[in-house]
């Protein structure tokens, strides 16, 4: 049980394109969900949290508008890179986390920015 | 805010060695501590939870403790393998979690 899923795996996309990756909790209702960035050789830093059906709270830092949140079910976070460019171009971790607070992790989106 | 360190960075011990990882965290009102494995360009494997309430949790040859008064928690790999290297992630919070920058670990056979 407790299973998140990512999509896609990777993607490499043009500068200045947007990318859309999806979270979803695959067997549990998930009343918040995190968005983490890792960059080579770094650990993972939180860019944002969301709640379902309310705004997403950034961390310091982050743009929010250039990194759109959209927390529109119980089982789907979705994550939009907008004007993207190279130095975006990082491995993007979704978590979700249902009552209890457990966070379970997805496999990760390899973003490659060209 | 919750910041959490590992140490060492990296290590690497010849096979068949037991370790020990270090992971502390500067604010001790944590709902739980997870430790994670992660390969190169792989996502996180989680490897145990501890909740705040528990002290240590155990699986084959792994064990982790968390001392929270101190704000401390160890991972001890038994009879290390090849196959154990990689990145050791220590992760501790209140929801959402914060975590280290980890240890690479290199098993030699």
């Amino acid at each position: 049980g407790a299973v998140v899923s990512q999509h896609p795996s990777w993607v490499i996309c043009k500068s200045g394109t947007s990318v859309k990756i999806e979270c979803r909790s695959l067997d549990f209702q998930a009343t918040t969900m995190f968005w983490y960035r890792q960059f080579p050789k770094q650990s993972l830093m939180l860019m944002a949290t969301s709640n379902e059906g309310s705004k997403a709270t950034y961390e310091q830092g982050v743009e929010k508008d250039k990194f759109l949140i959209n927390h529109a079910s119980l089982t789907l976070s979705t994550l939009t890179v907008t004007s993207a460019h190279p130095e975006d171009s990082s491995f993007y971790i979704c978590s979700a986390s249902p009552r209890d607070k457990t966070q379970y992790f997805g496999p990760g989106t390899r973003l490659l920015v060209l | 805010k919750q910041e959490v360190t590992q140490i060492p960075a990296a290590l690497s011990v010849p096979e068949g060695e037991n370790l020990v990882l270090n992971c502390s965290f500067t604010d001790s009102a944590i709902y739980n501590l997870q430790w994670f494995r992660q390969d190169p360009g792989k996502g996180l494997t989680s490897l145990l939870l501890i909740q705040s309430s528990q002290r240590e949790q155990t699986s084959g040859r792994l064990n982790a403790s968390l001392d929270k008064s101190s704000g401390r928690s160890t991972l001890y790999i038994a009879a290390s393998q090849p196959g154990d290297s990689a990145t050791y992630l220590c992760a501790a919070g209140n929801t959402p979690l914060v975590f280290g920058k980890g240890t690479r670990l290199s098993v030699i056979a």
